[in-house]
């Protein structure tokens, strides 16, 4: 993989449960993100830490909160989550989030199943 | 706002023909376009990126893509097709709203290369 690891690669869980999804890059970058990728939709994206700030938030529901300890770490902590919320959720990592040239490098994903 | 679109939701092409993923963008200010390839049970990975200079970008596992500004698109292509490059690929583009770098992605295009 590209040195972005998630965990764990697969979560099943009800509405009621609470979990977390673990990211963990070991590029030395800046910025990390969060994003959704749904069937036959586009990726959306989440959130966005720049050097452990949060920049941005998506309109993301409230049920999806996100946390970055340090540059190599994020989490994004499920409660009260729906059907609907199924899905791959990616992390991503890049140099800085305000250069232009940079690519990001992804995570092979959470996959999702809300019962 | 900055957008791609990817007209095809599926492309099937035979071993060693030539293949191309079509992409048109749309962006205020300069465009700066990324490919990324996800296999399955993957994360997406980078392939190339269009910043500036020559029109024809060559990338990763032979691919390259070229910018055209007046047809505002940026297909990729591979001259000889292998079954192993069957996955969904994804168009990219930057978007600095808000101040920050983040990826504005298409729906995807899957790729089938048929024996």
């Amino acid at each position: 993989e590209t040195g972005v690891t998630q965990t764990p690669r697969h979560l099943v869980m009800g509405m009621t449960n609470k979990k977390s999804l673990k990211c963990e890059q070991h590029l030395g970058h800046n910025a990390m993100y969060w994003y959704k990728q749904s069937a036959k939709k586009p990726l959306e994206l989440m959130f966005v830490y720049n050097f452990k700030e949060q920049t941005e938030n998506n309109s993301v529901p409230s049920r999806f909160s996100p946390e970055c300890p340090n540059s190599s770490h994020l989490f994004l902590h499920l409660h009260t989550l729906q059907p609907e919320d199924s899905a791959l959720y990616l992390c991503a990592s890049s140099p800085q989030s305000g250069s232009a040239y940079n690519e990001q490098f992804f995570g092979p994903g959470t996959r999702l199943t809300v019962l | 706002a900055q957008s791609v679109a990817q007209p095809e939701d599926q492309v099937n092409v035979a071993e060693g023909n030539p293949l191309t993923v079509k992409c048109t963008y749309s962006v205020s200010g300069n465009p700066y376009l990324f490919w990324y390839v996800q296999y399955p049970n993957r994360g997406l990975q980078f392939l190339l990126k269009y910043i500036t200079g020559d029109n024809l970008v060559k990338g990763s596992y032979g691919f390259e893509a070229e910018f055209n500004k007046s047809q505002t698109s940026f297909h990729l292509k591979k001259p000889s097709a292998l079954v192993s490059d069957s996955a969904l690929y994804f168009c990219a583009v930057r978007d600095i709203s808000g101040g920050y770098n983040k990826l504005i992605f298409g729906a995807g295009t899957r790729l089938a290369v048929h024996p």
